[in-house]
């Protein structure tokens, strides 16, 4: 089945530490994004992808970096410049502009 | 003004019932319309993509788009415990790759 794979589920960073989450489509999109959900909050854009090795920042990029080496995969690291990463986040691709965004299950990062 | 205003609920309603869930929104560019529903702990799973206005039926669920008073809603039939979970309108415009999302509501269907 085609679909988005998030891992790992839960992380756990200290404080100085970056950390890495790993999103990976087997849907053969384009694009593909980075969002935070924090409760309360709704999705807030971190990063967008529209083609392999491209990538814009989204509304809140500051603390995070990624890349996009391959069409499979869209991994957003989360530095130690970003002072509250405690959230849930999500990652999601598209075939292209205009159309629907699905959906990965989610990394929880919490700081130790 | 946000530019999609989602009432964040909860909505409780009686397993059964129908359910009406609804966005607003004031940019006239919009043109796709999305609903999306959302476990705890898990991503949101699209339900609907809509483009024109009018109905669109899946199932039990039924997606209604009113351009002209910028109003969208999302109608579920015979609701199941279920279905609760939060629902997430979103929209984009032609062409673009952002939708905007509106901060959902959460439903509660109990038995």
């Amino acid at each position: 089945d085609g679909g988005i794979t998030q891992s790992p589920k839960y992380l756990f960073r200290k404080e100085g530490q970056n950390v890495t989450l790993s999103c990976e489509q087997n849907l053969n999109h384009d694009a593909m994004y980075w969002y935070r959900q924090d409760p309360g909050q709704g999705l807030r854009l971190i990063y967008y992808s529209q083609i392999v090795n491209d990538f814009q920042k989204g509304d809140i990029a500051e603390g995070y970096s990624v890349s996009r080496e391959k069409k499979e995969s869209f991994p957003l690291t989360v530095t130690s410049a970003q002072k509250n990463p405690t959230a849930f986040y999500l990652c999601a691709s598209s075939a292209q502009g205009g159309g629907p965004q699905h959906f990965g299950d989610g990394t929880r990062l919490s700081i130790l | 003004q946000k530019e999609v205003e989602q009432d964040p609920g909860p909505l409780s309603v009686p397993e059964g019932a129908i359910v009406s869930l609804n966005c607003t929104y004031s940019n006239s560019a919009f043109q796709y319309f999305m609903w999306y529903r959302q476990y705890s702990r898990k991503g949101p799973e699209l339900l609907m993509y809509t483009y024109s206005s009018g109905n669109k039926e899946d199932g039990r669920f039924t997606a209604q788009v009113d351009k002209s008073s910028k109003y969208i809603s999302l109608f579920i039939r015979d609701s199941q415990p279920s279905d609760s979970a939060t629902y997430l309108c979103a929209m984009i415009s032609g062409g673009s790759y952002i939708p905007t999302f509106g901060r959902g509501t959460s439903l509660i269907v109990h038995p």
